[in-house]
């Protein structure tokens, strides 16, 4: 049952270049969408996110857009650098409990050549 | 910068045996989950931890896990017998509040043999 979709594995990028990533989600009742960026031997370390309310927000290089009709939304990285070479995870979450648990996908390997 | 720590780094063991994973959240943080990630595969939500007490779990978590925090710094992860299919990475993670943003520490590799 696959959520959140990442439907690209891998993602080749020359350095300079813009980098754009994709997720899909079929749930409806999602309300806050995440990235999550992990090199490897580490956890996954918080990137963007962005709410349902709006459809666009931005931070630095990294721009994430939703398209909440398409059920879809997309992170952005201009210009692109080697050191954004890892794997992304795009996140999805709605209220439950009291906690927001995310949703993964099952990541993009992004490679940026020098 | 405070960072989620977790030992050990790899812990290999035979099936049927009991493991324990270990965490350090950051320290004023209060809600704590435990996630796995099979080779390959998606970051999966085992469990959440509030207040000294479960407060939500998947599928994935049954009778076989279970979560503790033992003193006021540990959030363990105990699996009672492992299976070939428990073989994952297992991500600790901590928010202050019930926040989006979780911060993971680097994962235990857990192999069964």
């Amino acid at each position: 049952d696959q959520q959140v979709k990442q439907n690209s594995p891998s993602l080749s990028v020359q350095e300079g270049r813009i980098s754009i990533l994709n997720c899909d989600y079929t749930n409806s009742m999602f309300d806050y969408f995440l990235w999550y960026k992990k090199y490897p031997a580490e956890g996954p370390t918080f990137l963007i996110s962005i709410s349902s309310i709006k459809d666009k927000n931005e931070d630095g290089r990294f721009t994430v857009f939703l398209n909440k009709s398409a059920k879809h939304l997309s992170l952005h990285i201009v210009p692109s650098q080697p050191g954004d070479s890892a794997v992304y995870f795009c996140a999805a979450s709605a209220f439950q409990g009291g906690s927001y648990i995310p949703t993964f996908g099952r990541g993009t390997s992004l490679i940026v050549h020098p | 910068e405070p960072e989620v720590t977790q030992t050990p780094s790899h812990q290999v063991t035979q099936m049927g045996q009991e493991v324990i994973l270990r965490c350090v959240p950051i320290s004023n943080h209060l809600y704590f989950y435990w996630y796995r990630q099979i080779l390959g595969q998606k970051v999966e939500f085992l469990v959440s931890f509030y207040n000294n007490e479960i407060s939500e779990k998947s599928e994935i978590f049954d009778d076989q896990f279970s979560v503790e925090r033992p003193d006021g710094s540990n959030f363990t992860l105990k699996i009672r017998s492992t299976k070939l299919e428990d073989s994952a990475m297992y991500f600790c993670a901590s928010t202050m509040d019930r926040s989006y943003e979780q911060y993971f520490g680097p994962g235990t590799r857990l192999t069964v043999t």
